[in-house]
């Protein structure tokens, strides 16, 4: 079975400070799908970015970018330019890779407070 | 843009009684899942459906369970006979599925109070 660990329960940063999340997994998969979601005071969960492991670089998308490293099986998210915005539950999750569709696996989260 | 709604947004039920929880995925998605999240916990995985049929549940997913697509747009999980532990969170989602990995799109999420 997969599972997700995610260090931090709690963290904060300044506006426009850089924040690293870790997240790492244990799987005996080769390959998989990793993914950041973000659960602001709404509690809906949203996706922030997405990472297959057969993929070498480093996921991007704008503020929010990852550190992939498989051997390791380690996962952090870092965001740049933190903005209040960015305050919420952040949840690192797996997703095997077969043909169709598999559930993602949860880590517990990261409380992320961006302070002004 | 398309988005997987959820009703209702809170419902509050005596222990014992059946609820039922009703999401509308994505029209064009094919796969199909119920999450739920205990408060301060992490997001569990309860039943994936494809096919018109369940094609994944977790130890959670017991006979108090069961899931529905009763017309083609709406999805619903029923819990037959409530227990206070049966309050969290409940989420559901929707993925266009295929090559596996892609992306599931959460509604917002009913909060289900069993007093």
């Amino acid at each position: 079975a997969q599972t997700v660990t995610q260090s931090q329960p709690e963290m904060s940063v300044q506006e426009a400070e850089t924040v690293t999340l870790s997240c790492t997994y244990d799987t005996s998969e080769n390959n998989y799908y990793l993914f950041w979601y973000k659960q602001p005071p709404s509690r809906q969960m949203i996706l922030v970015i997405r990472q297959e492991a057969y993929k070498q670089q480093n996921a991007t998308e704008n503020r929010f970018s990852v550190n992939f490293q498989k051997a390791a099986k380690s996962f952090s998210l870092k965001i740049s330019d933190s903005q209040l915005g960015d305050t919420a539950m952040y949840f690192c999750a797996f997703m095997k890779h077969v043909a169709g569709n598999t559930p993602l696996v949860f880590g517990k989260g990261t409380r992320l407070s961006v302070i002004a | 843009e398309p988005e997987v709604t959820q009703t209702p947004s809170h419902q509050v039920t005596q222990m014992g009684q059946e609820v039922i929880l009703r999401c509308v995925p994505i029209s064009n998605h094919l796969y199909f899942y119920w999450y739920r999240q205990i408060l301060g916990q992490k997001v569990e995985f309860l039943v994936s459906f494809y096919n018109n049929e369940i094609s994944e549940k977790s130890e959670i997913f017991d006979d108090q369970f069961s899931v529905e697509r009763p017309d083609g747009s709406n999805f619903t999980l029923k819990i037959r006979s409530t227990k206070l532990e049966d309050s969290a969170m409940y989420f559901c989602a929707s993925s266009l599925g295929g090559q596996g990995g892609t992306e599931a799109f959460f509604g917002q999420g009913t909060r289900l109070t069993v007093v």
